[in-house]
């Protein structure tokens, strides 16, 4: 079975800053997605960004960017110039398509607490 | 379409009743997912459907849990004879089979077992 550790369980950054959440997976599939999701306070779960692992070139949306070492099984998230909207909880989640080759369910890591402050 | 539905968004029962909870998906999305999230932690997977079939079942959905899908359109999770550790937010979810853009998820129904 696929296990996601996010290792940071709350995590502060100052508006305009920088900040790297870590997450760390467990696999022995060679084809698989994993994403970043948002859940701010009392609000549903969004999708961030999302990374294909046959591809080489890491993700980016915008202010949100991926570090992925596949070898490593690391998948990091940079947020870069952080705005007091990106406190929430953000998880890390990981998909291994069923064999029929469509979408199956998330797993997802215990999640890291950000707190952007002025 | 306003996205997946969740009702109630909250519900306080007391232990040892029955609670049902609805989901309505995104009309066009053939697959939907029922997540359990506790405080603090990430959703766990309950169970899932594509339409009307029942795919698979975790095992931490007890015989005390039980999801339809009957008309392939919204779903119910109930929850017979609540114990106070099925305190949790239950979130629902959709996507289509081959969509791998991750899910649309709802706001979740939390359940509070006094």
């Amino acid at each position: 079975a696929q296990t996601v550790t996010q290792s940071q369980p709350e995590m502060s950054v100052q508006e305009a800053e920088t900040v790297t959440l870590s997450c760390t997976y467990d696999t022995s599939e060679s084809n698989y997605y994993l994403f970043w999701y948002k859940q701010p306070p009392s609000r549903q779960m969004i999708l961030v960004i999302r990374q294909e692992a046959y591809k080489q070139q890491n993700a980016t949306e915008n202010r949100f960017s991926v570090n992925f070492q596949k070898a490593a099984k690391s998948f990091s998230l940079k947020i870069s110039d952080s705005q007091l909207g990106d406190t929430a909880m953000y998880f890390c989640a990981f998909m291994k398509p069923l064999n029929t080759g469509t979408a199956s369910k998330l797993t997802f890591g215990t999640g890291t607490r950000l707190q952007v402050t002025l | 379409d306003t996205g997946v539905s969740q009702d109630p968004r909250h519900k306080i029962t007391k232990r040892g009743q029955n609670v049902t909870f609805r989901c309505d998906p995104i009309s066009e999305h053939n697959r939907l997912y029922w997540y359990r999230q506790t405080l603090g932690q990430g959703p766990e997977f309950l169970t899932y459907f594509q339409n009307e079939a029942q795919l698979e079942k975790s095992r931490l959905l007890s015989d005390r849990f039980s999801a339809e899908r009957p008309k392939g359109s919204f779903s119910t999770l109930e929850i017979q004879r609540t114990e106070q550790g099925d305190s949790a937010m239950y979130l629902c979810a959709s996507s289509s089979i081959y969509d791998f853009s991750g899910y649309t998820f709802g706001s979740g129904t939390r359940l509070t077992v006094v």
